[in-house]
This record gives structure tokens, sequence and C-alpha cells, in this order.
């Protein structure tokens, strides 16, 4: 199982930016996906959850109408689209496979992590 | 609200240490679904419990994760060198806030 994050960086805020988890070496349409984001010296903190069919979203109130999650299961891929940034936001941001179809929580695969940094 | 979790519990190699995690009725004490990870900075975080007391392949048995009511506990026997990373329990917390995190746990092996 692998997950492998990208398209991190600095941004300014109120701008946009979209990260992506690229998922290898199981049947990922099988498994409900999340993102949680790690601020600097800071815990974790669950950011999104998309089950895996994509028909159930759930999203962390502190990004609630600002963030949106997708999948593309045709190819193994997971989104997470950050708009309307604020500096809170800074963080690692980690994909995560669930153990389950649907999403329980339980964040058996994580990937290395994507660095987002809101500065102006 | 987050779950609480002591900030640093320490113990000597062999011993056995149990970080807690408190929650609520409306988060932990309701749900089986209590998970707990390690996380060795920077590193991503790894899974050591789930459902509150099923450990995945591959995670050593001297990890165990217990629940009380509003709180779950994990324990780690017979500690190691090894063992020295920050711990974190996360809990399902209804339709409203979904999944909740601890503060973390950092465990010093003496």
């Amino acid at each position: 199982v692998q997950l492998v994050e990208s398209g991190g960086g600095v941004v300014q805020p109120g701008r946009s930016l979209r990260l992506s988890c690229a998922a290898s070496g199981f049947t990922f349409s099988d498994f409900a996906m999340h993102w949680v984001r790690q601020a600097p010296g800071k815990g974790l903190e669950w950011v999104a959850m998309i089950s895996y069919d994509g028909s159930s979203k759930s999203f962390a109130d502190s990004v609630k109408g600002r963030f949106t999650i997708a999948r593309d299961n045709s190819k193994n891929t997971l989104h997470l689209q950050l708009n309307r940034l604020r500096t809170d936001d800074t963080a690692v941001y980690y994909c995560a496979r669930d153990v389950y179809y649907y999403g329980s929580g339980n964040l058996h695969y994580w990937g290395q992590g994507t660095p987002v940094t809101v500065s102006s | 609200s987050a779950l609480t979790q002591p900030a640093s519990v320490s113990g000597s190699p062999g011993q056995s240490i149990t970080i807690s995690c408190t929650g609520t009725s409306s988060d932990l004490g309701s749900y089986n679904l209590v998970s707990w990870y390690q996380q060795h900075p920077p590193k991503a975080p790894k899974l050591i419990i789930y459902e509150g007391i099923k450990r995945p392949s591959g995670v050593s048995n001297r990890f165990s994760g217990s629940k009380s009511g509003n709180t779950a506990s994990l324990t780690i026997s017979g500690l190691q060198a090894e063992d020295e990373a920050d711990y974190y329990c996360c809990s399902y917390a209804g339709s409203n806030d979904y999944w909740v995190f601890g503060g973390g746990t950092k465990l010093t092996v003496l």
C-alpha cells in the first residue's frame, strides 16, 4: 500500500490550492479515504472523509464550506480542494486510507504528507 | 471538542505504561470507534489499535486497548526504546463533529 500526496506549497491568504493523493497497492475503490492535518508542533486534526464511491462526504467544522473532497476511482486518486485559505490552515496534510469502505475513522495507511503554508 | 490525553508519560524499559483518553458521552462514550496512533516525528502516524481493542496485522501484541465509559486507554507492556513517540487517540463523535483526536501524549522511555 502506498499513498503519495502532492500539491502542497506556499500560498497567500484567501487563495486556493488543490492537493492530490495517488494510491497504489490496493483496490482504491474499496475503501473510504480521509485527509488529516497537523499544524507545526501541534497534534492531529481530522479534516475530511469520502466514502468508497464518493456518495458520502463529511468535513470538520473548521473547513466546512471552504474545502471540498473528491476521488477519481478510475485514476486511483484522492483530491482535496482548499479554498479561501487562512493562516491557521498552515499544516502538513496527510491522506489516509480507512479500514473499511465506509468512513469508520480507523486510518490504516497514511501518506508521507504534503506541507501547506498560508502566508502573505 | 478534542479528546483529553496527558501531555506526557514516561517509563523504564521493560515496564508497562497506560495512556488515557477521555471524552464525553457524545463521542467516546457512545461509540466503539476508538483508534490509537503512534507517531515518530516527523514521520506519518501509524495505526496501532482500532475499534478500541483490535490490532492491525504486524503491530506488536505489547500494545493493547480498552475502554470504560467515556475513557479509552492504551497500554504498552514491556517498554522498549523504540516505543518512544507521540501517541494519539481518535474517536467518532457523531454526525456533527465526525472524528476528533486527542491532543497527543509524548512517551519517554527512560
